[in-house]
């Protein structure tokens, strides 16, 4: 069965302290994976799709990384403005619906000034 | 602007009442779902459309109803037969002739009264 898990669960971290976080994932058929950022009360906000191993992106504070199992995103000396949850989901080919979204469960940034 | 959009953004529903939220995209994307978000779980999918006049459930579906009679609007309707209906619900949209992203609306928190 497809599968996402994301850690840590919450992360709490100084005003300009980078750290990372994960996402692992089993899935047959990777199709892309995706990373969100999603303030409280709002919807997803799309930051980043991977498509393969090897590949990463960048954006400002924000560096999204694949390996065959598992994504990181990192971030670079953060800013309070940057506490929210930020969301991984997969794209598989599971049961031919190819347009399928597997979300994990999140992980709550919070950055103090 | 080109989006997504959801409505109400707030709801409340008695017990035994049928309620519809509305999702209104005017991106010409093909593909809409909806997803339900509660506390601690990512995101299920609830149903979706790749194509006017048709849909599949998603993982998800007891107690919801949906049509896609329109490519712009894709409503979905909470039925007195989901006996757990207070979550926070989102929308999405993408266009299915490559693999992109998803994007989302702004959300309807349902309660229950």
């Amino acid at each position: 069965e497809d599968q996402v898990t994301q850690s840590p669960e919450a992360l709490r971290l100084q005003e300009g302290e980078s750290s990372s976080l994960n996402c692992s994932y089993t899935v047959s058929g990777l199709r892309g994976l995706f990373w969100y950022r999603q303030d409280p009360g709002k919807g997803p906000e799309f930051l980043f799709t991977l498509y393969s191993a090897g590949e990463e992106k960048e954006k400002e504070r924000l560096k999204a990384t694949l390996t065959k199992k598992e994504s990181f995103l990192h971030i670079t000396a953060p800013k309070p403005e940057d506490s929210a949850t930020y969301l991984c989901a997969v794209r598989s080919n599971y049961g031919g619906a190819t347009n399928k979204l597997i979300f994990g469960t999140g992980t709550l940034l919070a950055v103090q000034p | 602007d080109g989006g997504i959009t959801q409505s109400p953004k707030y709801l409340f529903r008695k017990e035994g009442q049928n309620v519809t939220l509305s999702c209104e995209q005017n991106l010409n994307h093909d593909a809409m779902y909806w997803y339900r978000q509660d506390p601690g779980q990512g995101l299920r999918l609830i149903y979706y459309s790749q194509i006017v006049n048709d849909f599949q459930k998603g993982d998800i579906a007891e107690g919801y109803s949906v049509s896609r009679e329109k490519k712009e609007s894709f409503p979905l309707t909470v039925t007195s037969a989901q006996k757990n209906p207070t979550a926070f619900y989102l929308c999405a949209s993408r266009q299915t002739d490559s693999n992109t992203e998803a994007f989302f609306g702004q959300g309807t928190r349902l309660t229950v009264v």
